[in-house]
């Protein structure tokens, strides 16, 4: 049973416009979610983070919200930009054991 | 650089051969883990570890083992190769940027071939 699930595959999206990658969870005990970003035949890179105790968190170009009576959590780059473009990875944890939980990853592609 | 370092980055082995995957941190970090990514599903968790000599199963454990002897080594054990375990396998440690909860931060990830 996946706790972390990306229902979208893929996304395209203009660049200078709005991404918007979704995420939802099922397992209420989770605290602190992540976002990844990766880039073939590299590593998972750490973008941003969210406690449970927010509702938003901003870095630069990249905003997560958290919504918990939804178990949803969506990342939110603006402007996008053509580097943008990899795998982008959801990721749970809970205060407890500090285990990441990954979703199975949308593919972004920013059009020029 | 999260001072990770992975051995080998490449190897292809034979079924029922025996493999070690090396992982190596500069940082004296506490926790470290071991994931594999494949199509379709995504990253998934093997084994972590939260201290010297100290770990803990993860999603998909079976046919790996692991160890940890000291704080910067992680090593994660096929103990007999299936082509099943054909995989890309990152290890990541957990470091904190804001100095509560850590996140993860990976290496560059080493890429098994069972044939």
């Amino acid at each position: 049973d996946q706790q972390v699930k990306q229902n979208s595959p893929s996304l395209s999206v203009q660049e200078g416009r709005i991404s918007i990658l979704n995420c939802d969870y099922t397992n209420s005990m989770f605290d602190y979610f992540l976002w990844y970003k990766k880039y073939p035949a590299e590593g998972p890179t750490f973008l941003i983070s969210i406690s449970s105790i927010k509702d938003k968190n901003e870095d630069g170009r990249f905003t997560v919200f958290l919504n918990k009576s939804a178990k949803h959590l969506s990342l939110h780059i603006v402007p996008s930009q053509p580097g943008d473009s990899a795998v982008y990875f959801c990721a749970a944890s809970d205060r407890g054991t500090y285990k990441y939980i990954f979703g199975t990853g949308t593919r972004l592609k920013v059009l020029a | 650089d999260a001072g990770i370092t992975q051995s080998p980055r490449h190897k292809v082995t034979e079924t029922g051969t025996p493999v070690t995957l090396r992982c190596h941190q500069t940082e004296n970090h506490r926790y470290m883990y071991w994931y594999r990514q494949d199509p379709g599903h995504g990253l998934r968790l093997i084994h972590y570890s939260y201290g010297v000599k100290d770990t803990d199963k993860g999603e998909v454990s079976d046919g790996y083992s692991v160890s940890r002897s000291k704080t910067e080594d992680f090593l994660l054990t096929l103990e007999s190769a299936t082509s099943s375990q054909t995989s890309v396998y990152f290890c990541a440690i957990g470091r904190s940027s804001s100095g509560g909860h850590p996140e993860a931060f990976f290496g560059q990830g080493t890429r098994l071939t069972v044939v």
